[in-house]
């Protein structure tokens, strides 16, 4: 089956210390991965896509096929990146969802 | 402003009883989903529309029903045959190009069967 998970439903991290998100994908093909970000009364919103191999706010995501997986991570971790955080699989016509971490960074 | 609309924010409802979501957006997007997100559980999409007259079955259709009778509105009915109703709707829109992988979400609608 199709499906994407995201072990941890909390991380607790200190401002400065590094972040890892954790994803890990079921998928018989060549996934697309992507990362939603949820900030406090905010809409949830794109973060990143792994095609784009892009740094969005000092986070990156690299793909690992090799452990299926799509962590998430930022060497330096601020306050305004608490927030809720899930992964997501691309099928045809939708989107398939982790059920999300929140990171949570402490002063 | 530009984007997707739902309301009501907060919703209280009898049990046995139906209740309708809206969505609305501008963006002029073709495809518009409804998920639903409950704690522990992520989002779980329900239904989706790719087109207008058109929408499929999502992860958990069951119990609810939708329409797409215009490009800019996708309503969510929640029937008192879904058996756990209580939880946020989301409802989101994406471009034609689905190869980008981009869902712009609304704010939610909270409902609550008392």
């Amino acid at each position: 089956a199709q499906r994407v998970t995201q072990p941890e439903k909390l991380l607790s991290v200190f401002k400065g210390a590094p972040v890892e998100l954790k994803c890990n994908y079921s998928y018989s093909g060549s996934p697309e991965l992507f990362w939603y970000v949820q900030y406090s009364r905010q809409r949830l919103q794109l973060l990143l896509r792994h095609i784009s191999r892009e740094s969005i706010k000092g986070f990156t995501a690299d793909l690992n096929k090799g452990e299926t997986s799509f962590h998430l991570k930022k060497p330096f971790a601020q306050e305004e990146d608490s927030a809720m955080y899930y992964c997501a699989l691309k099928r045809p016509n939708k989107l398939i969802f982790g059920t999300g971490t929140l990171l949570a960074v402490q002063p | 402003d530009g984007g997707i609309t739902q309301s009501p924010k907060y919703l209280f409802r009898k049990e046995g009883q139906n209740v309708t979501l809206s969505c609305e957006q501008n963006l002029n997007h073709d495809a518009m989903y409804w998920y639903r997100q409950d704690p522990g559980q992520g989002l779980r999409l329900i239904y989706y529309s790719q087109i207008v007259n058109d929408f499929q079955k999502g992860d958990i259709a069951e119990g609810y029903s939708v329409s797409r009778e215009k490009k800019e509105s996708f309503p969510l009915t929640v029937t008192s045959a879904q058996k756990n109703p209580t939880a946020f709707y989301l409802c989101a829109s994406s471009t034609d190009r689905v190869d980008t992988g981009e869902l712009f979400f609304g704010e939610g609608s909270r409902l609550t069967v008392l």
